[in-house]
C-alpha cells in the first residue's frame, strides 16, 4: 500500500498570505487528522476530518481550516500568515475505528517570511 | 486539560546501554497509547501501541513499553541501543471520553543520541 502523501513537500511564503495544504490518505483510510510541529510547542493537533465533516478540532485560531473530499482526501488552509505559522504541518490517517493507528505522512515545512 | 508529559528531554547513551524513556499522562478514562519515533530527516513511525490486554507491548527493532495505569504512565524501554536508535521519541495518547476520535496529544519528544 501506499503511504499518506502531502504536497507540496515545502513551502514559502510571505505574512498575509494565504496557504493550502494537501493531504491525500493510505486506500481505505477514511479519518485524517492534521497537526502542526514546531520546536517550541511540539506536536500539536489541529484538527480531524471523516466522511467530509470536521469531528474534532483543536486550539488554533479560525485561521486554520479544512475540509474533506468524497475520496478522502483533505486540505488545510491557513488564511493571514503570520511568522508564527512557520512549522512542519503533519497529516496522519486511518480508518476510523477505536483501535486503530494513525499513519503519518512526511510533511509539509512551511516558512513565513 | 489533557497533557503528556515526558520527563526526559535530551538522552545520551552509548551502543549497548539499556535505555528507559518515562512518559506519564493526565487523564482518568480508557486511553489508547502510542510512541513514534522520528529519524534524522524522515517522517513519524509508530514504534509500538497499546489498546487493552497484556499492559507490556512489544514493538519494532527491540523496542518494548509498560502500561501502568495506577502510575498514568507508558514508559519506552530498550535493554540495548544501537547506534541506528539515534532519534527522537514521542509518547502519545488518545483519550477515548468522546467516542472515536482522531486526536492524539503528545509529549514533547525526547532527543535520544546514541555514541558508536
Amino acid at each position: 500500500k501506499a503511504g499518506v502523501t502531502q504536497t507540496p513537500r515545502y513551502l514559502i511564503k510571505t505574512r498575509g498570505q494565504q496557504v493550502t495544504l494537501s493531504c491525500s490518505p493510505i486506500s481505505g483510510h477514511r479519518s485524517v487528522s492534521w497537526y502542526q510541529q514546531t520546536p517550541g510547542q511540539g506536536l500539536q493537533f489541529l484538527f480531524e476530518y471523516f466522511s467530509e465533516t470536521q469531528r474534532n478540532k483543536g486550539n488554533f485560531p479560525g485561521r486554520f481550516s479544512g475540509r474533506q473530499f468524497s475520496n478522502s482526501r483533505s486540505e488545510m488552509n491557513v488564511s493571514t500568515l503570520e511568522l508564527g505559522d512557520s512549522a512542519l504541518y503533519l497529516c496522519a490517517t486511518r480508518t476510523s475505528g477505536k483501535t486503530d493507528t494513525q499513519y503519518f505522512g512526511p510533511g509539509t515545512r512551511l516558512t513565513v517570511l | 486539560a489533557q497533557s503528556v508529559s515526558q520527563h526526559n528531554h535530551h538522552v545520551i547513551l552509548s551502543e549497548a546501554a539499556s535505555l528507559e524513556l518515562g512518559c506519564n499522562y493526565s487523564y482518568g478514562g480508557t486511553v489508547n497509547l502510542f510512541w513514534y519515533v522520528q529519524y534524522p530527516g524522515q517522517h513519524l513511525q509508530l514504534l509500538l501501541k497499546y489498546f487493552s490486554g497484556d499492559p507490556l507491548v512489544k514493538g519494532i527493532k527491540g523496542f518494548e513499553a509498560e502500561f501502568i495505569k495506577s502510575k498514568f504512565s507508558f514508559n519506552l524501554r530498550k535493554p540495548s541501543v544501537q547506534w541506528s536508535d539515534t532519534a527522537e521519541y514521542f509518547c502519545a495518547v488518545n483519550a477515548l471520553h468522546s467516542g472515536n476520535t482522531g486526536k492524539l496529544i503528545f509529549g514533547q519528544g525526547t532527543t535520544l543520541q546514541v555514541k558508536p
